[in-house]
């Protein structure tokens, strides 16, 4: 089936430093590939997305490609910020009919140090 | 400003207690998701409805959890009896047919005694 695997957490970093979050999965088919965000306290909202292979998303100055040669969508950002201390989900879609099932990865949970 | 909303945010109830959770999603969206998220599994998805009928609830434990959609405005996910190990947050979420993004809802904090 399919799965999602995510760098392990927590992930500290002093602000303004770069990050990378890695994640790989595993799909049979064309899967949509999706960040989500989840701050303390609330839901999860949608980051940023590629739903097709080289497609890059980009949202809040983080982005991700999607690479389906070594099925990888890792999340980068130049320079983080205290704000940005969140847990970070990967996921995918198997289907790109849209709002069908998503396959979450565990989560990183990333705080950034003044 | 549309949002999906939960009812309760908090619940604190002891084992063997019926729990009902509430979702309104938002106006206009046709598929409603329930997730569960703990420490040890995760996000799980526990069922989902499009135009509410159910499509999938391969993961919810089937002889004490339920799920419905009275109505297109209201989802219910109802646990009887609860049982310790069902303390979690439980998400629900919506989104429209042909779009990818799903809309989160701030979670029921449930703690069973």
């Amino acid at each position: 089936g399919d799965s999602v695997t995510q760098m392990e957490g927590p992930v500290t970093l002093s602000e303004e430093a770069c990050l990378t979050i890695n994640c790989t999965y595993t799909a049979t088919g064309y899967p949509s590939l999706f960040w989500y965000v989840q701050y303390p306290g609330e839901g999860l909202q949608l980051l940023l997305k590629a739903t097709k292979a080289d497609d890059k998303g980009s949202n809040k100055g983080f982005e991700a490609t999607y690479r389906k040669e070594t099925t990888s969508f890792h999340l980068e950002k130049g320079s983080v910020q205290v704000s940005d201390s969140a847990v970070y989900f990967c996921a995918l879609s198997e289907t790109n009919f849209g709002n069908e099932k998503l396959t979450f990865g565990t989560g990183t949970r990333l705080t950034i140090i003044p | 400003d549309a949002r999906v909303t939960q009812t309760p945010r908090h619940k604190v109830t002891e084992m063997g207690q019926e729990v009902t959770m509430r979702c309104q999603p938002i106006l206009g969206h046709n598929t409603v998701f329930w997730y569960r998220q703990t420490m040890m599994q995760g996000l799980e998805l526990l069922a989902y409805f499009r135009n509410r009928a159910p499509l999938d609830d391969s993961g919810m434990p089937k002889d004490r959890f339920s799920a419905e959609m009275p109505d297109a405005t209201l989802a219910t996910l109802k646990i009887q009896p609860s049982e310790p190990r069902d303390s979690a947050v439980y998400f629900c979420a919506s989104g429209l047919s042909g779009w990818d993004e799903q809309f989160f809802g701030p979670g029921t904090r449930l703690t069973v005694l």
